[in-house]
Formats: structure tokens, C-alpha cells, sequence
């Protein structure tokens, strides 16, 4: 099976601040990459599909990009309301692995 | 408007079995797919397995066998079997569906509790 693993687990940074999360598939999934929001004690919340359609109603400072391997979920300017662990998954085919989570906070 | 609506919390003791459903409205169920996705206390997510619209289904090899996923197109309803229940296995378990194989919307979340 095909493992996602995230980076960095956590992270602490300003309000205004741009933040990077990163991605990395074990094997090629082309653009098949979905990016979740999970604000503590919510239900995930899809931000980010085919690893840079932003989905409707989120805001544009959320972007992703990368394929086959690699990919990045960038937040251009930190606000409040996104404090949240976020999830990438994969969805080229089953399982549709999680990344294991980066916690994000505001410094 | 999108609505996935799920059965009420659960309390079991271990080796039991719980049954899970999830009520879809306002979208075409015959050709959604219907997702099982699960959060253990403190912990990230976990996809459980997918009810196809073909009525194929896959599941994480993790729960080896343990896990029946199935779907009623009657009542727009999907089931997840959970067997031989663990202690570890208490956590939120939400169902998902949307655009293809992406899951867009959510239902409120299961809690199971296995303790003995």
C-alpha cells in the first residue's frame, strides 16, 4: 500500500505569516491528493482537491500544488480561524491513506 | 443540500459487533460513493473503507476481515459492520461522500465506546 507521510507533525507561527505543509506520497498518485481542515472538536472539512482545485467557498489564501510524489498545502497569511490539524489523503485508489496530521498554531 | 446523517452514539463490550448507518439526502445516491473514515481519542484520521456506486466495496487492509460495508439504495442508506470489537477500536467514525471519490460532505460523526 501506498503511504502518505506529512510534514512537519506541527507548527507554531504568526498571525499574517505564510505556512507550508508538505506531502509526500511512497509512490506516484499523479494529482490524486486531497487536502482536510479539522478545527478541534469539528468534522473535516474539504479545502483542497486534485492537489490544486480549491474547493468552493474556501478562501484563496489556501493553495496546494506538487504531483506524482510530492505535495504542499501553503497558507499565504495565517489567520485565527486556522487553527487546525490538517489531513492530505490520496484517492487514486484504495486505501485512501491520510497523511498522519499537521498541527497548526498561532504563536 | 448535501446532508449525510448518521445513527447514534454506541457503547459495546470487546468481541461484540456494532452497526453503523449513515442517511444520505440531496444528492444522487445511486452514483455516490459512500466512505467510512474513523478518529481513535487525540489521534489523526483513518479511512475504514467505500461503498461504490457499483456496489463493489474496499476496505483497509487494517482491519483484516472485521469490516462489512453495505448500502440500501431504498432508503439512500449505507451500513458499516464492525465485528470482533477491541478496545482500540473505540473511536468517532463518520461517513463521507461527494464529488467522485473525494469526500466532500460529511455526516455529524458515531461515537463508539468498547469497553467492558
Amino acid at each position: 500500500d501506498i503511504q502518505m507521510t506529512q510534514s512537519p507533525s506541527s507548527l507554531s507561527a504568526s498571525v499574517g505569516d505564510r505556512v507550508s505543509i508538505t506531502c509526500r506520497a511512497s509512490q506516484d498518485i499523479s494529482n490524486y491528493l486531497a487536502w482536510f481542515q479539522q478545527r478541534p472538536g469539528k468534522v473535516p472539512q474539504l479545502l483542497i482537491y486534485a492537489a490544486s482545485t480549491l474547493q468552493s467557498g474556501v478562501p484563496s489564501r489556501f493553495s496546494g500544488s506538487g504531483s506524482g510524489t510530492d505535495f504542499t498545502l501553503t497558507i499565504s497569511s495565517l489567520q485565527p480561524e486556522d487553527v487546525a490539524t490538517y489531513y492530505c489523503q490520496k484517492y487514486d485508489n484504495a486505501p485512501l491513506t491520510f497523511g498522519g496530521g499537521t498541527r497548526v498554531e498561532i504563536k | 443540500q448535501v446532508q449525510l446523517v448518521q445513527s447514534g452514539a454506541e457503547v459495546k463490550k470487546p468481541g461484540a459487533l456494532v452497526k453503523l448507518s449513515c442517511k444520505a439526502s440531496g444528492h444522487t445516491f445511486t452514483t455516490s460513493y459512500i466512505h467510512w473514515v474513523r478518529q481513535a481519542p487525540g489521534h489523526g484520521l483513518e479511512w475504514v473503507g467505500v461503498s461504490n456506486p457499483t456496489y463493489t466495496t474496499a476496505y483497509s487492509q487494517s482491519f483484516q476481515g472485521r469490516v462489512t460495508v453495505t448500502r440500501d439504495t431504498a432508503t439512500s442508506t449505507v451500513y458499516m459492520e464492525l465485528r470482533r470489537l477491541r478496545s482500540d477500536d473505540t473511536a468517532v467514525y463518520y461517513c463521507a461522500s461527494g464529488l467522485g471519490s473525494i469526500a466532500v460532505y460529511w455526516g455529524q460523526g458515531t461515537l463508539v465506546t468498547v469497553s467492558s
